[in-house]
């Protein structure tokens, strides 16, 4: 089993709904949870950062639930530039630094 | 601004060469730097953590003879692939940790190795 699996998709979105995906982690130890968005052929750009108690930027939502050890992000009216590869980031580690990533869910947002 | 330089961003050789990628900290110094890799269609696997002054840290099932690390510095460290073949053409991305708890890692933007 993956440390950090997510559905690969892709989700092909309308311009202006909403899409919504989890990424589920099998360390119970892990101390901290992101979501990095990846255009193809780039480094990964945080998103942000996900708080126990969910949090929100903008159009987008994140959630943790360590009981069942998932993570969402939610997207809100959707724009074409949210196309993209949205990758579940761990942190675990003694050191705190090592970061675990997931394989991505692809986003197509069309007109 | 950039806060992690990696170079060079592209590099297309012959099998059998070794290449050399340089990833540098700007205005900060790292005593700590990852090296990922990511196929197509596959997302980023940690290879290696380089430390500044001692060995660098292999994951398991990579070579440490087939990618040497050298950390010499606070603000640089530099993955060679050594005697490269086609499969090892991937998309070679660093990082180092951000010291700050919300952005755990700035990352390069990475360098595109094709092996002929």
């Amino acid at each position: 089993r993956k440390e950090v699996e997510q559905d690969p998709g892709p989700f092909n979105v309308p311009e202006g709904a909403t899409v919504a995906f989890n990424c589920t982690y099998s360390n119970s130890a892990s101390q901290s949870f992101f979501w990095y968005r990846q255009d193809c052929r780039k480094e990964p750009k945080l998103l942000m950062s996900v708080y126990s108690s969910g949090n929100e930027d903008g159009r987008f939502t994140a959630q943790l639930n360590r009981a069942s050890q998932y993570i969402s992000l939610l997207i809100r009216d959707s724009k074409l530039s949210d196309s993209a590869t949205y990758l579940c980031v761990v942190r675990t580690g003694a050191a705190g630094n090592k970061l675990t990533f997931g394989g991505g869910t692809r986003v197509l947002v069309k007109p | 601004g950039a806060v992690v330089s990696q170079h060079p961003s592209w590099v297309i050789c012959k099998s059998g060469t070794s290449v050399k990628i340089e990833c540098r900290s700007l205005d900060f110094q790292a005593t700590t730097m990852f090296w990922y890799r990511q196929f197509p269609k596959q997302s980023l696997m940690l290879m290696a953590t380089s430390n500044e002054g001692s060995k660098a840290t292999y994951e398991q099932g990579v070579e440490k003879d087939k990618f040497l690390i050298n950390h010499a510095s606070l603000t640089l460290s530099t993955l060679t692939v050594t005697s490269a073949h086609p499969e090892d053409s991937s998309f070679y991305i660093c990082s180092a940790p951000s010291g700050v708890g919300n952005q755990p890692q700035h990352f390069g933007d990475g360098t595109r190795l094709s092996i002929l």
